[in-house]
């Protein structure tokens, strides 16, 4: 079974904290996601990665980065993070870009 | 607007009862469409992956249609459970480069005894 993992459930963070999600995969999948999924309007991608080292913008990435220095494992990071951040995030990963994604578990993060 | 529309956006129904969840979409060129659940809390899951030439895929209790032409597709749920309570997603994926993910903003489905 493919496991996709994220570093916390619940996370509390205040205005301008820096702010590190990770998630790591462990079936050797070439593609790796970023979403955040906010009522009403559905998942929306951040960031993706299709290698090591290698990174696309999504639909959403203002305000967001990510680090992808091996294959299993790709960190979003909230530079400084702001109220309009608080929203659950998603990681996933597939072997091809068009292949089934496989979703972690989310982290709620909110922002005070 | 959303490229990806379902609907109903919520439905409550009672355990043993069927129930038909609708995704429209307008996106193009189309690959393929798929199916999540996410129960509360928790990561979606898929049920099912249809490509263009497929009209009809099932996964036990829940059997997905698509109609290519009219961009129509929909997930029917026989005999509901209690466990079938959560959202269901509708995913479509176009081709071409990279094959772009659009997500619907989901259904959120409860079963009640």
């Amino acid at each position: 079974d493919v496991k996709v993992t994220q570093s916390s459930r619940y996370l509390v963070k205040r205005t301008g904290e820096k702010v590190f999600l990770e998630c790591v995969q462990d079936m050797d999948h070439e593609n790796m996601f970023w979403y955040r999924q906010d009522p009403g309007l559905g998942l929306r991608l951040i960031y993706f990665s299709y290698d090591v080292k290698m990174k696309e913008k999504g639909d959403i990435p203002e305000g967001y980065s990510v680090s992808r220095e091996k294959k299993e494992r790709f960190s979003l990071i909230l530079e400084s993070a702001s109220t309009n951040q608080t929203s659950m995030y998603l990681c996933a990963s597939s072997f091809l870009a068009a292949y089934e994604q496989y979703f972690g578990p989310g982290t709620r993060l909110t922002v005070t | 607007k959303n490229q990806v529309e379902q609907s109903p956006q919520s439905l409550i129904i009672l355990e043993g009862k069927n129930c038909t969840l609708q995704c429209n979409y307008t996106v193009s060129p189309f690959s393929n469409l798929r199916w999540y659940k996410q129960d509360t809390g928790r990561g979606p899951v898929s049920l099912t992956i249809m490509t263009f030439s497929e009209n009809t895929k099932s996964n036990g209790r829940y059997t997905a249609t698509l109609d290519a032409d009219t961009k129509q597709s929909s997930l029917h749920i026989t005999a509901s459970q209690l466990s079938d309570s959560a959202s269901y997603i509708c995913v479509v994926i176009l081709s071409g480069g990279y094959q772009k993910v659009t997500f619907g903003t989901g259904t959120k489905l409860q079963v009640i005894p």
